[in-house]
């Protein structure tokens, strides 16, 4: 059975710096997709970052960029030039490439952005 | 990006009442719905699967009696907690997908059942 883990349960940046979220998956697919989604206090879940596994070239939106190593099954997420508005929960999704579409989420960060 | 919205955000109630919470896809056609509960500081919990026309997939550990989920058209899926007591008290969750793309969620529902 597929797995997510996330074993950061929570990281601290200070403003305008890197940080790093690393999130591993164990499966025995080929093909999946992996995503990031961010939960801020409102509760909402938004898209923030998505990686299909057949691409090599890692993802990248904005100030977020991923590593994805496919051998490792490690799927780490970067946030550059942090801003106290990526505060929040972040959870780490993997879904295999066919089939119902679920996801199996990770267990989650907590994000604590200091100004 | 796409507009999943969910209705009610919060509702209170007594126990034995049931409640039905609403997802609507806004702006595509959503082949398939899912249905999440979030415990405090934890992750989402799927509880099932829904597809168009046809009956949800449930979870195991998932009451189907308990947990209606009707999914009538491509842009509208409810889930019905019936005969709610305080147990059921949670935040739920939908999202909406189709063919490759990801999950877009709604902003959930607080439930409280009194």
């Amino acid at each position: 059975a597929q797995t997510v883990t996330q074993s950061q349960p929570e990281m601290s940046v200070q403003e305008a710096e890197t940080v790093t979220l690393s999130c591993t998956y164990d499966t025995s697919e080929s093909d999946y997709y992996l995503f990031w989604y961010k939960q801020p206090p409102s509760r909402q879940m938004i898209l923030v970052i998505r990686q299909e596994a057949y691409k090599q070239q890692n993802a990248t939106e904005n100030r977020f960029s991923v590593n994805f190593q496919k051998a490792a099954k490690s799927f780490s997420l970067k946030i550059s030039d942090s801003q106290l508005g990526d505060a929040a929960m972040y959870f780490c999704a993997y879904r295999p490439g066919g089939g119902t579409y679920k996801y199996i989420f990770g267990t989650g960060t907590r994000l604590k952005v200091l100004a | 990006g796409a507009v999943v919205s969910q209705h009610p955000s919060w509702v209170i109630c007594k126990s034995g009442t049931s409640v039905k919470i609403e997802c609507r896809s806004l702006d595509f056609q959503a082949t398939t719905m899912f249905w999440y509960r979030q415990f405090p500081k934890q992750s989402l919990m799927l509880m099932a699967t829904s597809n168009e026309g046809s009956k949800a997939t449930y979870e195991q550990g998932v009451e189907k009696d308990k947990f209606l989920i009707n999914h009538a058209s491509l842009t509208l899926s409810t889930l019905t907690v019936t005969s709610a007591h305080p147990e059921d008290s949670s935040f739920y969750i939908c999202s909406a997908s189709r063919a490759n793309q990801p999950q877009h969620f709604g902003d959930g529902t607080r439930l409280s059942i009194l």
